[in-house]
C-alpha cells in the first residue's frame, strides 16, 4: 500500500462545469476525510466518512458539493456548476478508527488542485 | 467553535540551530488531541507530532518536541538541530469530540545554510 492516492492531481475547468475528484485511502483505514485548502490558509474540513456512511459534513459546504464512498473503499468528491471561488487544493485523508496508537492520526494524500477559469 | 491561532506567518532558522513555532487554541472541551503537521512545498502533509490533552508529559519525536500548556491553551513546537529538509509550512491542528481537524493558518519555516 503506497498511501493515500488522489486523482487527478491537477484540474483546470471553466466556470459552470462539473468536476469529480477521486481518493483511494489506505486499505485498512475505515475513516476518510475531505478538506479544502486555499493559498495561505490551513486546510478546512469538508466532510467525513466512516466506512460508507457520511457522518459529518461542514455547514460551509455548498449544495453544489457532494461526496460518496459507495463501498467503504474509494471516495469521490463532485463539484457541480463550478465557480471561481472553488479554486483550491482538495485534500483527502484517511485514518484508523478505534483507540489504538494509529487512531486520530490522519494520513493525507498529495491533493487535487482545481483551477476554475 | 474551536479555533487555532498561529501568530507567526514566517520564521527562519540557521541550520543546526533551534527554533520554536507558536500555537494557541480555544476550546471548551476537556478531552482533545493536538497535532503539528508539516507540508513541504508541493508535497503532501505529514504528521510531525501529536499530544493527547490528558497527558501531562510533553510529546517528543527525535528532534521535535512540544511544550503543551493546557491551562494557557498553548502548544508550541520546538525543532532542535534544524536541517535543510525541515523547511516547510507547519500547521498546528486541534481535534476534539468531532472527527474534524481544525487547522491554524500555518507558519512558513525557512532553514538557512
Amino acid at each position: 500500500d503506497t498511501g493515500v492516492s488522489q486523482d487527478p492531481r491537477h484540474k483546470i475547468t471553466k466556470r459552470g462545469q462539473n468536476v469529480t475528484f477521486r481518493c483511494d485511502p489506505i486499505s485498512e483505514h475505515n475513516r476518510l476525510y475531505w478538506y479544502r485548502q486555499t493559498l495561505g490558509q490551513g486546510p478546512e474540513f469538508l466532510t467525513y466518512f466512516q466506512n460508507e456512511a457520511q457522518l459529518e459534513k461542514s455547514r460551509l459546504l455548498s449544495d453544489r458539493f457532494s461526496a460518496e464512498r459507495p463501498k467503504g473503499s474509494f471516495s469521490t468528491l463532485e463539484i457541480q456548476r463550478t465557480e471561481q471561488g472553488d479554486s483550491a487544493m482538495y485534500l483527502c485523508a484517511s485514518s484508523l478508527g478505534g483507540m489504538g496508537p494509529g487512531a486520530n492520526v490522519l494520513t493525507f494524500g498529495a491533493g487535487s488542485r482545481l483551477t476554475v477559469l | 467553535a474551536q479555533t487555532v491561532t498561529q501568530s507567526q506567518p514566517e520564521m527562519s532558522v540557521q541550520e543546526a540551530e533551534t527554533v520554536t513555532l507558536s500555537c494557541t487554541y480555544d476550546t471548551s472541551e476537556s478531552d482533545y488531541y493536538l497535532f503539528w503537521y508539516k507540508q513541504p512545498p508541493s508535497r503532501q502533509m505529514i504528521l510531525v507530532i501529536r499530544q493527547e490533552a490528558y497527558k501531562q508529559q510533553n510529546a517528543t519525536e527525535n528532534r521535535f518536541s512540544v511544550n503543551f500548556q493546557k491551562a494557557a491553551k498553548s502548544f508550541s513546537l520546538k525543532i532542535s538541530d534544524s536541517q535543510l529538509g525541515d523547511a516547510a509550512m507547519y500547521f498546528c491542528a486541534y481535534k476534539g469530540g468531532s472527527e474534524k481537524l481544525v487547522f491554524g493558518k500555518g507558519t512558513k519555516l525557512t532553514v538557512n545554510p
